[in-house]
């Protein structure tokens, strides 16, 4: 089955410097890469994604980047800001008709103010 | 929409002891997935529900066990209950139109706790 390796476990940053979080993952077969945000007492929300028919992908200050042939797909989180502060999970799912999420053990980012 | 919405928040239970728990996922979503996360683990995949049918089912023994209804809803059982199964406990929920690749979204989850 699919295994999914998160680095680093966690993450502290001043406001306004740049967050990079990495995952590997196994199953070549996976093509579907989401990223979520956990805060304290709070369910996981996603907050992007992206497909293996894609590089990169941008969503204001975040950014998510791919690499298939390395198995391997980043977070980058840019102007951090106090509010980023939480736990940032990734996942992978293979396109086997399931919708079955393998998840990384989490990065912990803190952004001091 | 409403969102994924899960009952009860809170439980404590004794060692032994079975409990249920429910998943109202987002209308019009026929996926129910569930996941157990705790500190050491993270978050482990239990079981997919899609069309009342249990669709995958993770590395978990049989005393955990769930059903989906006819409107999607979800429930997840476990039996004889172990200290280790204290966690929170998220279910998600997803269109699944074709095959995969649709976003989930969690509930707010349920937090058992074993005695």
């Amino acid at each position: 089955g699919e295994n999914v390796e998160q680095h680093p476990s966690t993450l502290s940053v001043q406001e306004g410097d740049s967050a990079v979080i990495k995952c590997t993952y196994s199953d070549s077969a996976s093509n579907y890469f989401p990223w979520y945000k956990q805060e304290l007492g709070k369910r996981p929300q996603l907050i992007i994604d992206i497909r293996s028919n894609v590089g990169e992908k941008k969503d204001q200050r975040i950014a998510v980047t791919l690499n298939k042939t390395a198995k391997h797909f980043s977070l980058h989180i840019t102007e951090t800001q106090p509010e980023d502060s939480a736990v940032y999970f990734c996942a992978a799912t293979p396109n086997s008709g399931y919708s079955t999420l393998t998840f990384g053990k989490g990065t912990m980012l803190l952004v001091s103010p | 929409k409403a969102g994924v919405t899960q009952t009860p928040r809170y439980l404590i239970k004794t060692r032994g002891q079975q409990v249920t728990l429910s998943c109202s996922p987002i209308s019009g979503h026929r996926s129910v997935s569930w996941y157990q996360q705790t500190p050491g683990q993270g978050l482990q995949f239990l079981f997919e529900y899609f069309s009342e049918t249990q669709r995958n089912k993770g590395n978990f023994p049989g005393r955990f066990s769930g059903r989906q209804f006819s409107n999607s809803r979800s429930e997840m059982n476990v039996s004889t209950l172990e200290l280790g199964d204290s966690a929170l406990y998220l279910c998600a929920s997803s269109l699944r139109v074709g095959r995969g690749l649709n976003e989930q979204f969690f509930g707010p989850g349920t937090r058992l706790t074993v005695l």
